[in-house]
């Protein structure tokens, strides 16, 4: 069952620019987190935000949360060649209900 | 470091054979994770464990085997009752349940010929 689904499926910036994410989700979460994974490589966590949090910031990386939209985005501020990547939201209760989404492929050009 | 190594990173296998996919950690987490990743898809949950000795399906668990025989340790077994086994298999863990943080590995591609 897909939980989460992000949007936009491919994104292609400039290098220094930002890049904004998004995700939507149909039942109610106790967390929301967002991943990154390099192309063949495992995935990496970046952050996570509760269902009570409205905002995070992790360096460049800003999330938003609004749970009356079940929505999240995460924005990559001034963005850089080793950010290209393909990033995912999960969404669940604990670990072992946590579900992926499809992802957003992030290209940065220099 | 602690880590989790997933090995082979590639395999290939012939139709009708078993194949194990190894996944180990020694971050002392209770819960272990297997998942599928197709190309441009998401993950796809086949089996997790919480402790040692238990484990439960996934969403697509029909093909597969595991065991948890040491907290350190997740084998996958990708027998050849799976259909379309070829795919990135990964492997995770979780210290907490409660929040959900997964580790992940390296991942292993398995291709059928």
């Amino acid at each position: 069952s897909q939980q989460g689904e992000e949007d936009p499926q491919a994104l292609s910036i400039q290098e220094g620019e930002n890049a904004t994410m998004n995700c939507s989700y149909k039942t109610s979460i106790n967390n929301l987190q967002w991943y990154r994974q390099n192309s063949g490589r495992g995935l990496v966590h970046l952050i996570l935000i509760r269902s009570n949090e409205r905002e995070k910031h992790s360096g460049r990386l800003r999330v938003t949360l609004d749970t009356s939209k079940k929505s999240s985005s995460l924005l990559i501020t001034a963005s850089r060649a080793a950010d290209t990547a393909s990033y995912f939201c999960a969404t669940g209760r604990g670990a072992q209900k946590l579900v992926f989404g499809q992802g957003t492929r992030l290209t940065i050009n220099p | 470091d602690g880590g989790i190594t997933q090995s082979p990173k590639y395999l290939f296998r012939k139709e009708g054979q078993n194949v194990t996919l190894s996944c180990e950690q020694n971050l002392n987490h209770d819960a272990m994770y297997w998942y599928r990743q197709d190309p441009g898809q998401g993950l796809r949950l086949i089996y997790y464990s919480q402790i040692v000795n238990d484990f439960q399906k996934g969403d697509i668990a029909e093909g597969y085997s595991v065991s948890r025989e040491k907290k350190e340790s997740f084998p996958l077994t990708v027998t050849s009752a799976q259909k379309n086994p070829t795919a990135f298999y990964l492997c995770a863990s979780s210290g907490s349940a409660n929040t959900g943080e997964l580790f992940f590995g390296e991942g292993s591609r398995l291709t059928v010929l």
